[in-house]
């Protein structure tokens, strides 16, 4: 069964400052892996989605990598803004199991002024 | 940008009831799913519908959940008789293609609490 992790749980960082969030799966047959933003009580905002085949993706001041093999995926944030402050989703679809996302747990990441 | 809208925001039932959440995908999207989300706890695959039939679903998606595409635009779960381990944030989402190249789009999700 597909497990997904994300380190750390919870980030604090003052606003301008480069950060990396990580995200595990424990199995590598995925299609693809995609980063989700979630502010409280709201719905989550698809970041950027990264196929299998892929090794990084890129938007604005977000980077995303994909390092299959050994089950991991970065998003880092470049020069962070209070803005940013939000919970950060890692999801796979993986090959077998349903084929349908699997999520992490998220990191909850504020960033102060 | 087209987005995926859900109705309504927030409902409160007893113990029991019936509720229907309803969701207006993106509109060429194909695949249309549920998640929800247990206060604290991950989000959570419910349901995946194409082609007006259920494609997969969770163990969680028991007799007492149903989803219906009763029209060209909105995607439903039902479920039947609510229970207080049933409230939660749900969300609906579309994807234009099942797999490769097809990001999943949320909507805004509908609390649920069940009291």
């Amino acid at each position: 069964k597909q497990e997904v992790t994300q380190i750390p749980a919870a980030l604090s960082v003052p606003e301008g400052e480069n950060l990396v969030l990580n995200c595990s799966f424990t199995d590598s047959a995925i299609y693809n892996l995609q980063w989700f933003r979630q502010d409280p009580g709201k719905g989550l905002t698809s970041l950027l989605l990264i196929q299998s085949s892929q090794r990084e993706q890129t938007s604005g001041r977000l980077n995303a990598s994909l390092d299959k093999s050994s089950g991991r995926s970065t998003l880092y944030i470049a020069a962070s803004q209070p803005g940013d402050s939000a919970t950060y989703l890692c999801a796979v679809r993986p090959r077998n199991y349903g084929q349908n996302f699997v999520f992490g747990p998220g990191t909850r990441l504020s960033v102060l002024p | 940008e087209p987005e995926v809208t859900q109705t309504p925001s927030h409902q409160v039932t007893q113990m029991g009831q019936e509720v229907i959440l309803r969701c207006v995908p993106i509109s060429n999207h194909l695949y249309f799913y549920w998640y929800r989300q247990i206060l604290g706890q991950k989000v959570e695959f419910l349901v995946s519908f194409y082609n007006n039939e259920i494609s997969e679903k969770s163990e969680i998606f028991d007799d007492q959940f149903s989803v219906e595409r009763p029209d060209g635009s909105n995607f439903t779960l039902k479920i039947r008789s609510t229970k207080l381990e049933d409230s939660a944030m749900y969300f609906c989402a579309s994807s234009e293609a099942r797999r490769n190249n097809s990001p999943l789009h949320f909507g805004n999700g509908t609390r649920l609490t069940v009291t």
